[in-house]
Parts: C-alpha cells; structure tokens; sequence
C-alpha cells in the first residue's frame, strides 16, 4: 500500500544552491498539490498540478521557483539559489482527480538552507 | 484572501477527557472541509466533510459541519496519549483548481 513518496527526506543546501525535491503520487492518482509549512506557520498551497500541465500555481513565489509533473516519472518542485527564508518543510499531496476527492500527503521533504 | 482560523492553538488535557476543536472558514468557491492530524511527519487524513449537519465518525473521534455559520468542530472522546498530534483543518476550493487552504493547527497533549 505505497501512498505518497517523497525524497529527499532531509535536504541541507547552502545559499546560492539549487534544491530539487521529488514527489510520486499514490498509485492511481493524476493529481499532485505542493505545500511548504514554515516554521510556526500552517500549510501554505505553492502549485497544483496534472501530468505535464500546471494547474494552478498561484501560491508559487514568481522567481527561483518551479514544479512540473512529466508524462514519466515523479513532480519535482526546484528552488533555485535557495536563500534561508526557503527553509520549511514541504509537502506533496496526490488526489485522484475526480471532483472534491481529498488529497493525501507524503512525509514531506524538511530543506534547511545553510 | 481565503482563510481558515482553528482555536484554540493548543489544549492539554488528561486522558479520557472529552475535546471539542473549532474550525471556521472563509473561502471562496467552498466544496469541503478536511481534517487531518500530523504527528511531526505527513498529516493524516481524518474527515472530509461536504453537507451541512451530517456528523461522521470514526471511533472515538467525530466531526460536523456547518455551511450557514462556516465552521465545523472535531470531537475526541476518551481521549489517550496517541491522541496528541497536531490537528489541522482545511478548507476545498472547488472551480478550476482544488487546493487546500489550512487553519495553524491545534496542538493537542494528552497527558496520562
């Protein structure tokens, strides 16, 4: 019963770097979400997508971030030249795809920048 | 800006106790409330909740919604110390795009 998978699980880069973090959805599922948990804060929604569309990134920073969801393989959510404000913990959640279906989460990927 | 306030933001109690948590919502294109509880790693699914005053339960613990007043409220019955977790609650959008908009959390401790 394999739901969400993300990796890395702890990720440390210093300033400048690039930070790419990879989500598989559940079995099934043609839906991917990302969220980022700041410290002392909820989930926060980044983007929404479907394989090789972007759905809805409205919650996304407009520069050094990006996410796509190929045709194979799993979501990468990239964060170039991290600054320490991109320290959180990131989340990935997969949905079916049908209307209101509810979304599962992965373990998350905690990113500390140096 | 949609937003959704939990309180309180922490409750200690002592095991058996009884909880109430309190989720309220104000969120555009509404299609359903969802809890989760996260126990320092992915939150786990609880509750989605669609209609008006229909309660769902599973175990000791139940939940409600209300759609006039927008919020809805988590109960815990008999509480024990695996019951301490983080809840969360979050609002559906529905239209184009189903993201889920999160309360902070309420920080619940069970104490034995």
């Amino acid at each position: 019963n394999a739901g969400v998978m993300q990796n890395p699980r702890h990720l440390v880069r210093r300033r400048g770097q690039e930070a790419r973090l990879r989500c598989s959805p559940m079995k099934g599922h043609s839906h991917v979400y990302w969220y980022r948990q700041l410290p002392e804060e909820g989930l926060k929604f980044m983007v929404y997508l479907q394989k090789e569309n972007i759905i809805d990134e409205s919650g996304m920073p407009k520069e050094r971030f990006s996410a796509e969801f190929p045709k194979e393989g799993p979501s990468i959510l990239r964060i170039q030249q991290v600054v320490r404000g991109d320290s959180a913990a990131y989340f990935c959640a997969s949905s079916l795809g049908l209307a209101g279906e509810e979304q599962f989460f992965g373990p998350g990927t905690r990113l500390t920048v140096l | 800006e949609d937003k959704v306030v939990q309180s309180p933001l922490s409750l200690v109690v002592h095991e058996g106790d009884t909880v109430t948590l309190n989720c309220s919502y104000e969120v555009t294109n509404f299609r359903s409330l969802l809890w989760y509880k996260q126990e320092k790693k992915a939150p786990t699914f609880l509750f989605m909740l669609t209609s008006s005053g229909i309660e769902k339960k599973s175990g000791r613990l139940s939940s409600i919604l209300d759609k006039k007043e927008l919020f809805s409220i988590l109960n815990i019955t008999a509480t024990q110390t695996g019951d301490s977790a983080v809840y969360l609650c979050a609002a559906l959008s529905g239209g184009s795009n189903y993201k889920l908009t999160f309360g902070k959390g309420t920080l619940l401790t069970v104490n034995p």
